[in-house]
């Protein structure tokens, strides 16, 4: 089975500044898809950002970018010029492409929870 | 757009009721997926719906079933409540079953 740790279960970050939180996992496969999905108050499930393991180059969405580790098996979440917004859990997860019997199964962490005070 | 529409948002039962979690999508995705979330813990998969027609279990099937009514709708059933099944679940659908998944505004359901 596939693991994905988030071993800092809460961070902090003032305003405007840079935040990272980190994630790990565990797998053999050697393409596979990695997603950072945020959880605000309201419940909500909200893509953040996805990256494909066979692009070497890290995926960015605005204020939001990954340093993706291929061989460190490592795949950390920075938020720049933090916003009162981006206050969330944020969860990391792995998922294998679709083939043999788990068909595309999304593995996720335990989450982190961010607050972003002013 | 209403996306990924889950029905109820909220739900007391009691140990032994059944009831039925409703989910419909109105993004012509192909695949869709029942997860319950439980503190401390991240989204753990109940059972999917690779495509029409088909359901798989997930990782922590028991104490439900699914039905896959169509295209857009992916329900949950509860056959006889537990106080373990005390959770918040989520709906979700995808492309296919190697695109991101969007997700329903979940469903708080306590069991006493």
């Amino acid at each position: 089975a596939q693991t994905v740790t988030q071993s800092q279960p809460e961070m902090s970050v003032q305003e405007a500044e840079t935040v990272t939180l980190s994630c790990t996992y565990d797998t053999s496969e050697n393409n596979y898809y990695l997603f950072w999905y945020k959880q605000p108050p309201s419940r909500q499930m909200i893509l953040v950002i996805r990256q494909e393991a066979y692009k070497q180059q890290n995926a960015t969405e605005n204020r939001f970018s990954v340093n993706f580790q291929k061989a460190a098996k490592s795949f950390s979440l920075k938020i720049s010029d933090s916003q009162l917004g981006d206050t969330a859990m944020y969860f990391c997860a792995f998922m294998k492409p679709r083939g043999g019997s788990t068909l595309g199964r999304l593995y996720f962490g335990r989450g982190t929870q961010l607050t972003v005070w002013p | 757009n209403a996306g990924v529409t889950q029905t109820p948002k909220f739900q007391v039962l009691k140990t032994g009721q059944s009831m039925t979690l409703q989910c419909a999508q109105d993004m012509n995705h192909n695949s869709m997926y029942w997860y319950r979330q439980d503190p401390g813990m991240g989204l753990r998969l109940i059972y999917y719906s690779a495509s029409e027609g088909t359901t798989d279990k997930g990782e922590v099937p028991n104490g439900y079933n699914v039905s896959r009514l169509n295209k857009r709708e992916f329900s949950l059933r509860l056959e006889s409540a537990a106080p373990s099944q005390t959770s918040v679940y989520f709906c979700a659908a995808s492309r296919t079953t190697d695109s991101p998944l969007h997700f329903g505004n979940g469903t708080r359901l306590t069991v006493t």
